[in-house]
């Protein structure tokens, strides 16, 4: 079974308008974290932000929140006031412990962001 | 504060030639990590160090991959020899190894093409 599944492989959003980016994950551990990253054309992979599987609140940073809802197994990054700069591969990742004692950072399959004037 | 360094930015080879690449991650941190982005991919963790000892290298391809990292600083990868499918880029990541919140910095990657 996949751990990190990220449905929509394509996007188109409005300049301004919000956009939902979606990861569903599937983990046994009790304790993870869940990442986004964003790839943009250059290729470097650029922190967004974290949720803890303990925390209670949704994380936020200025323009993205995560949408966490963990019966679910759901972390979707909502982006606010979508700018062109936006325009990037969005992966959604996911740190659990792994066989070999150290913590694991998977990854979905990214989902690509367009942003149109 | 300088983040994760990684040289070449590409490297176009043919097929049974070898290949390095070198990492420098951000300063203090504990935790190096390689990955390779296939296209189309997210990124799939090839080796993990703590300080200059493996903690995980489970997926790398050990006939033909190799990576270390001596002095627990920088870090290189080698493929020798390589394969068409190899063509990937390749990342570095660092991170301070500790703490609930530890977050992995990457590097710009280096494009590899295998002719």
């Amino acid at each position: 079974a996949q751990k990190i599944t990220q449905t929509q492989p394509g996007m188109f959003v409005q300049e301004k308008e919000a956009v939902t980016l979606d990861c569903t994950y599937d983990t046994s551990d009790p304790s993870y974290g869940l990442f986004w990253y964003k790839q943009p054309s250059s290729g470097e992979m650029i922190f967004l932000i974290y949720q803890g599987s303990y925390d209670q609140q949704n994380a936020t940073e200025g323009r993205y929140s995560l949408n966490f809802q963990k019966a679910r197994k759901s972390a979707n990054l909502v982006i606010s006031a979508s700018q062109l700069g936006d325009s990037a591969m969005y992966f959604c990742a996911m740190r659990e412990n792994s066989n070999f004692g150290n913590e694991k950072l998977t990854f979905g399959t990214g989902t690509r962001l367009t942003i149109i004037p | 504060e300088a983040g994760v360094a990684q040289s070449p930015r590409y490297k176009i080879i043919e097929k049974r030639q070898s290949v390095a690449f070198w990492c420098n991650p951000i300063s203090g941190h504990a935790t190096l990590y390689w990955y390779q982005q296939i296209l189309g991919q997210g990124p799939k963790l090839l080796i993990q160090f703590q300080n200059n000892g493996v903690v995980d290298d489970s997926q790398l391809p050990k006939d033909r991959f190799s990576a270390e990292r001596l002095k627990g600083v920088d870090s290189t990868l080698k493929i020798q020899p390589a394969k068409l499918e190899d063509s990937a880029v390749y990342l570095c990541a660092s991170s301070l190894g500790r703490g609930t919140t530890d977050t992995q910095y990457f590097g710009p990657g280096t494009r590899l093409t295998v002719l």
